[in-house]
């Protein structure tokens, strides 16, 4: 099964700083790569499909990128509604369907 | 406005089963796979199977093959993810989730999700 690591698991950062998260797939995964924010007591919600894909109604301060292996997601400049955790989840092929990553927590310094 | 609306908290004793409902509204249901999608207390997101809601056909995590069964009723547009044998790892909540593309394409691509509904397994 394709395991799915991410760093850091937590971070801190100050309002209007730049933030990045890595993803990393145990083997290629091509771009089959999606993001998503969750917030307590909510509904996850996804940001970016197709590794860099933004999905509708999405704020353009949110990223990806990366294929492969390798990815990234990016918040240019982290807001106080930021504030969540975040996971990667890829797509394999069935049987073994989606697997999620372990997730970033992203907290206001 | 596009929703689903899932069925309300359930409290289960070990080795009982559980039905969870998720009705779609506001689009057409039988165009979009439907995934669900579970988050036990303090851990991660773990996908649990995807139904094609008008043909039926369903793809399970192996982690689950024989103790999930999803289902579909296309008159009333509501998916159906029923877990059996259930055991106290089971306490989550549990969403469902619309895929993000048109059938017969499979994005695994979750865009609209079900508010969640709580299972506790206690004895």
């Amino acid at each position: 099964d394709i395991q799915m690591t991410q760093s850091p698991s937590s971070l801190s950062a100050s309002v209007g700083d730049r933030v990045t998260i890595t993803c990393q797939a145990s083997q290629d995964i091509s771009n089959y790569l999606n993001w998503y924010q969750l917030k307590p007591g909510k509904a996850p919600k996804l940001l970016i499909y197709g590794a860099s894909n933004l999905e509708a109604g999405v704020p353009s301060r949110f990223s990806g990128g990366g294929s492969g292996t390798d990815f990234s997601f990016t918040i240019s400049s982290l807001q106080p509604e930021d504030i969540a955790t975040y996971y990667c989840q890829q797509y394999d092929t069935l049987p073994r369907g989606a697997t999620f990553g372990p997730g970033t927590k992203v907290d206001i310094k | 406005q596009v929703q689903l609306v899932q069925s309300g908290a359930e409290v289960k004793k070990p080795g009982a089963s559980v039905k969870v409902s998720c009705k779609a509204s506001g689009y057409t249901f039988t165009n979009y796979y439907m995934h669900w999608v579970r988050q036990a207390p303090g851990q991660g997101l773990e996908w649990m199977g995807i139904i094609n809601p008008s043909a039926g056909s369903t793809s399970y995590a192996q982690k689950l093959q024989g103790r999930v069964t999803m289902t579909t009723d296309t008159s009333t547009s509501t998916v159906y993810m029923e877990l059996s044998s259930l055991r106290s790892e089971d306490t989550a909540v549990y969403y469902c989730a619309r895929d993000l593309f048109l059938i017969p394409a499979a994005s695994y691509a979750f865009d609209i999700w079900g508010q969640g509904t709580m299972v506790t397994v206690s004895s």
